[in-house]
């Protein structure tokens, strides 16, 4: 099946550092991609759509100016996680489409990134 | 309401049981329906996709009922390596099919 990567597979920072996750399609070329959180023991949460070339589009309650997301290119998005706090520790995971098509098309799940913020 | 339900578990069965997963999802129009394994500390992966006919895979069987907005897994003849967490997902509302994923129910296989 379709490989999507994720880096760093996990980082620890200091309260108020920046982090940056990049998200690739190996072996595809991803029209959308979409960023995920999940806190322990809960359902994983869609924090954001990207599109290649576009801007995200935030669920509701998401701060688009805390997690920054871009989408340069056909393989690889990136969620930035600005002024990082404590609260904002957990598993971020990223999945990748290869079309914008159908409701049935499959989603491509990258392995997650656990962050610490201390 | 969440939009999708799950029972969060944790089942624990024997080795060669059969088990039943249930979930109810509120979005009406909802058109693709899911069921992902997820292991501990890992992401999430595609165990099945839910057909309006219902549909199976080996030993897993997955059904769909539009009119209740209630779907199902069935395992039977448990193994060891079916402990996971069992997610049912939804597409949602808005653009670009976004899924919805429920929280979970755990299984625990034991011999």
């Amino acid at each position: 099946g379709a490989v999507v990567s994720q880096h760093p597979s996990w980082v620890i920072c200091k309260s108020g550092t920046s982090v940056k996750i990049e998200c690739r399609s190996l072996d595809f070329q991803a029209t959308t991609m979409f960023w995920y959180r999940q806190f322990p023991k809960q359902s994983l949460m869609l924090m954001a759509t990207s599109n290649e070339g576009s801007k995200a589009t935030y669920e509701q309650g998401v701060e688009k100016d805390k997690f920054l997301i871009n989408h340069a290119s056909l393989t690889l998005s990136t969620l930035t996680v600005t002024s990082a706090h404590p609260e904002d520790s957990s598993f971020y995971i990223c999945s990748a489409r290869a079309s914008s098509g159908g409701a049935s098309e499959t989603q491509y799940f990258g392995p997650g990134t656990r962050l610490l913020v201390l | 309401r969440k939009e999708v339900e799950q029972d969060p578990g944790p089942f624990n069965v024997p080795e060669g049981a059969t088990v039943a997963f249930n979930c109810t999802y509120s979005n009406s129009a909802s058109q693709s329906f899911f069921w992902y394994r997820q292991d501990c500390r890992k992401e999430p992966k595609l165990l099945m996709s839910v057909y309006s006919s219902g549909n199976e895979d080996g030993r897993f069987t997955a059904q769909l009922n539009r009119a209740s907005q209630y779907i199902s897994l069935l395992i039977r003849d448990s193994k060891l390596s079916d402990s996971a967490t069992y997610l049912c997902v939804v597409n949602g509302k808005g653009g670009y099919n976004k899924l919805i994923f429920g929280a979970g129910t755990r299984l625990a296989v034991h011999p």
